[in-house]
């Protein structure tokens, strides 16, 4: 049982590519949702799903794609990096008690 | 707008001593408050919080909510140089978990 799983752990990214954050679960939890985290301010939800083919917005969705066809996976699509996306990246899943789960990160830098 | 906000920002205590931190809130259809524990990577559940009142306990840490005047505490007692992290408090509402900017404790021996 693997929890949450994403990859890749680290990348760097000159202004203007574009990259898909993966993330995957094996707890078969309806609800998914990314995270990032920036110093001095907490996590901030970007995108979040209550099941396959359902996503919606959070506090930070510019810049951002995701689209959930799986229950299993819930990539991140950065569309044209800027350096203002450079952050640690985090998946989570939650369960029905509402206990949320983390993956190990993802650490972007964009140049 | 939905806000979540963490006191102190940051606490430096000496190994033994008691803290408590602190996590007010603002968050339309209050489902639940959360306490997350995070070191140097992913943070990692430590309660639930979801009625007033009533206590929660693992071990050395305990916490509790008060949804009237909208807050919660986190307390760890005989604190140890392992409890060092950034404690982070977060509060579900309307599928949204709101996230506090994180208090950073240091515990030195």
């Amino acid at each position: 049982n693997a929890g949450v799983t994403q990859t890749p752990k680290f990348q760097v990214l000159k202004t203007g590519q574009s990259m898909t954050l993966q993330c995957a679960q094996d707890m078969n939890h309806e609800y998914m949702s990314w995270y990032r985290q920036d110093p001095g301010m907490g996590l901030r939800l970007i995108h979040y799903s209550v099941g396959a083919g359902i996503t919606d917005q959070g506090e930070v969705p510019n810049g951002y794609n995701v689209s959930r066809s799986t229950t299993e996976d819930f990539p991140l699509r950065l569309l044209s990096a800027a350096p203002s996306q450079t952050s640690v990246y985090f998946c989570a899943t939650r369960n029905y008690y509402y206990e949320q789960y983390f993956g190990p990160g993802t650490r972007l830098t964009v140049t | 707008e939905d806000k979540v906000v963490q006191s102190p920002l940051s606490l430096v205590v000496h190994e033994g001593d008691t803290v408590t931190l602190n996590c007010s809130y603002e968050v339309t259809n209050f489902r639940s408050l959360l306490w997350y524990k995070q070191e140097k990577k992913a943070p990692t559940f430590l309660f639930m919080l979801t009625s007033s009142g009533i206590e929660k306990k693992s071990g050395r840490l305990s916490s509790i909510l008060d949804k009237k005047e909208l807050f919660s505490i986190l307390n760890i007692t005989a604190t140890q140089t392992g409890d060092s992290a950034v404690y982070l408090c977060a509060v579900e509402g309307a599928q949204k978990l709101v996230f506090g900017q994180g208090t950073r404790l240091t515990i030195n021996p």
